[in-house]
């Protein structure tokens, strides 16, 4: 079973801080890391994602990979209260039955305090 | 405007019923996706689809059904048979399966 883990928060931050998401997986076959926001009722938006180990800058937003520790993060810098939703991380595993299968975890809730 | 589209946004279903949710895009992806989303759950994949005219299951099929007879189009219709259909339905689509997913607006279906 390919799981991808994230803490189900909340995490809150105050306006301006850098808040920091983070997320585990299971498959050490994973290729792809995505992160997607969702705003309360609404569906997921891509805003990150990430192939090879290192960092991945994006204005506010860097995105982390460590392969070997089987860990990838979120980094938001200046956090703003529109920044306040539910944050999934998604994991595309090797081909089973020949097609990839992309994993979402359940999502961290952010809440930025102004 | 490349997107994608759902339809219904809300649906309301007595049980007993089978509804049909209809999803669209015209981004030229060969890949589209149903979801489910529950509170407090992850999203669950319900069916995908590859290419035109092949579609296969995801983790949680039962009561559920599926048509990719255009590029397009990826209709899902909730059966009476998938025992507790209320929540939000999510459609997406993605070049490939190696590649990143992009969701609809969803729709979320409510059995009375």
């Amino acid at each position: 079973q390919k799981e991808v883990e994230q803490n189900s928060g909340p995490l809150s931050v105050p306006e301006g801080a850098i808040a920091s998401l983070n997320c585990t997986y299971s498959d050490r076959g994973s290729q792809s890391f995505f992160w997607y926001r969702q705003y309360s009722g609404k569906s997921p938006e891509l805003i990150m994602f990430i192939y090879s180990n290192g960092d991945k800058e994006d204005g506010r937003f860097t995105a982390q990979l460590n392969k070997a520790s089987q860990y990838v993060s979120l980094l938001i810098r200046d956090s703003q209260p529109s920044d306040s939703a539910t944050y999934l991380c998604a994991v595309i595993c090797l081909p089973g039955a020949g097609s990839y299968q992309l994993t979402f975890g359940k999502g961290t809730k952010l809440s930025v305090i102004p | 405007d490349g997107g994608i589209t759902q339809s219904p946004k809300y649906l309301f279903r007595k049980e007993g019923q089978n509804v049909t949710l209809s999803c669209e895009q015209n981004l030229n992806h060969d890949a589209m996706y149903w979801y489910r989303q529950d509170p407090g759950q992850g999203l669950r994949l319900i069916y995908y689809s590859q290419i035109v005219n092949d579609f296969q299951k995801g983790d949680i099929a039962e009561g559920y059904s599926v048509s990719r007879e255009k590029k397009e189009s990826f209709p899902l219709t909730v059966t009476s048979a998938q025992k507790n259909p209320t929540a939000f339905y999510l459609c997406a689509s993605s070049l490939g399966t190696a590649n990143e997913q992009f969701f609809g607006p969803g729709t979320r279906l409510t059995v009375l």
